[in-house]
């Protein structure tokens, strides 16, 4: 069964700082991988979406890279800025597991002026 | 606007009185979903449905029931709702290459 691990589970830093946030995953056998912003109370919004044959994807000051072999994933933001204080969640859709999409636990990122 | 749209946002309710979330996407998707999100479990899926009067069981399905009689609409029902229901539901549409679209969120607290 799939499993999907984002560390860490909260981080604080500075704005203007650029900083990677974790997404790693137990088997590599997926069909795409998904990372979501989630504001407090609030809905998932799409950031990226990267297919398995893609390495990496980008978006503005958002940057994913995807490494299947490894079971991982990144989320880079370059120059941070307080609004994009939210927690960030990664979701993977498995080969042969169905519909199902397995999503990470979040990483609450809080950018401070 | 492309949107999926869902009704209440907010439920106060007691337990064992029906209720229905209803869930709507103006994207033309086959493919319409709900979870729910607990502190501490993350997103799980409650039921899916690949298009009309097809649907299938999440990985947290009792409880619940679903119904899907048009592509644009695809409804949540608790039939006895409980206090274990508590918690927040998202609906959730996917277009075909399988990028999610997710609603505002609905949360439900059953006392």
């Amino acid at each position: 069964k799939q499993e999907v691990t984002q560390i860490p589970a909260a981080l604080s830093v500075p704005e203007g700082e650029n900083l990677v946030l974790n997404c790693s995953f137990t088997d590599s056998a997926i069909y795409n991988l998904q990372w979501f912003r989630q504001d407090p109370g609030k809905g998932l919004t799409s950031l990226l979406l990267i297919q398995s044959s893609q390495r990496e994807q980008t978006s503005g000051r958002l940057n994913a890279s995807l490494d299947k072999s490894s079971g991982r994933s990144t989320l880079y933001i370059a120059a941070s800025q307080p609004g994009d204080s939210a927690t960030y969640l990664c979701a993977v859709k498995t080969n042969n597991a169905g519909n199902m999409l397995t999503f990470g636990g979040g990483t609450r990122l809080m950018v401070k002026p | 606007e492309a949107q999926v749209t869902q009704n209440p946002r907010y439920l106060i309710t007691v337990t064992g009185k029906k209720l229905t979330v209803t869930c709507s996407q103006n994207m033309n998707h086959e493919y319409m979903s709900w979870y729910r999100q607990d502190p501490g479990l993350g997103l799980r899926q409650i039921y899916y449905s690949m298009n009309v009067e097809v649907t299938d069981k999440g990985d947290v399905p009792e409880g619940y029931k679903v119904s899907r009689k048009e592509k644009r609409n695809f409804p949540l029902i608790l039939e006895s709702p409980s206090p274990n229901q508590t918690s927040l539901y998202f609906c959730a549409s996917r277009d075909r290459v399988y990028e999610q679209y997710f609603g505002p969120g609905t949360r439900l607290t059953v006392t």
